[in-house]
């Protein structure tokens, strides 16, 4: 079965560094790979999403994620965090094989400093 | 176009009690997914409807049930709450193809006492 993991449960930034969220997930081919964002008392986001082609994704608010097969890992940044960045990001799976089940990771919240 | 929507936004039950939680699919999507959402166990996945049938179902017991109505509408059913049952239960709609997005709507908050 296939598994998604955030091994940081909260980072702190200050307001314009980069920021880098790790991801590693367990499938045994190549998944659908996705980054959802998710404020206080909303829905999630989606962020970005990576399906095939192109290993560096681009996606909304200034965010890209890039895939790498050899380290099963889909890692998110952005090159300069902003105030309203702060929020819990999840990483998700999705199975190739039609269903619209996704396996999310146990989120990360950002903390920005000002 | 108009997001997903959730109705109700935060519903208090009682333990032994039943609840129906709905949501609103973006026009044009055929699929509907659940997720229970705690601090606990995070996001998990409760079932997916397309077309009305049922596609997908997580790991959850047989107290919770959904359904999908001919217009894509979709209602969770849970009977028999628990205190555990407390969650913020968020619907994702899609339009159903293999690997296609999934909106989601802002959830609702049940809370069992």
């Amino acid at each position: 079965a296939q598994s998604v993991t955030q091994p940081d449960i909260h980072i702190t930034v200050s307001e314009g560094a980069s920021l880098e969220l790790r991801c590693n997930y367990s499938y045994g081919a190549t998944p659908y790979l996705f980054w959802y964002v998710q404020s206080p008392g909303q829905g999630l986001q989606l962020l970005l999403k990576y399906f095939s082609g192109d290993t560096l994704v681009q996606g909304i608010k200034g965010f890209e994620a890039e895939f790498k097969r050899s380290q099963s890992s889909f890692n998110l940044r952005k090159p300069s965090v902003h105030w309203s960045d702060a929020a819990e990001y999840f990483c998700a799976v999705g199975v190739p094989q039609g269903a619209q089940k996704l396996v999310f990771g146990q989120g990360t919240r950002l903390t920005i400093n000002p | 176009k108009a997001g997903v929507t959730q109705t109700p936004r935060y519903l208090i039950k009682t333990r032994g009690q039943q609840v129906t939680l709905s949501c609103s699919p973006i026009s044009g999507h055929r699929s509907v997914s659940w997720y229970q959402q705690t601090p606990g166990q995070g996001l998990q996945f409760l079932f997916e409807y397309f077309s009305e049938t049922q596609r997908n179902k997580g790991n959850f017991p047989g107290r919770f049930s959904g359904r999908q109505f001919s217009n894509s509408r979709s209602e969770m059913n849970v009977s028999t709450l628990e205190l555990g049952d407390s969650a913020l239960y968020l619907c994702a709609s899609s339009l159903g193809d293999q690997g296609s997005e999934q909106y989601f709507g802002p959830g609702t908050r049940l809370t069992v006492t």
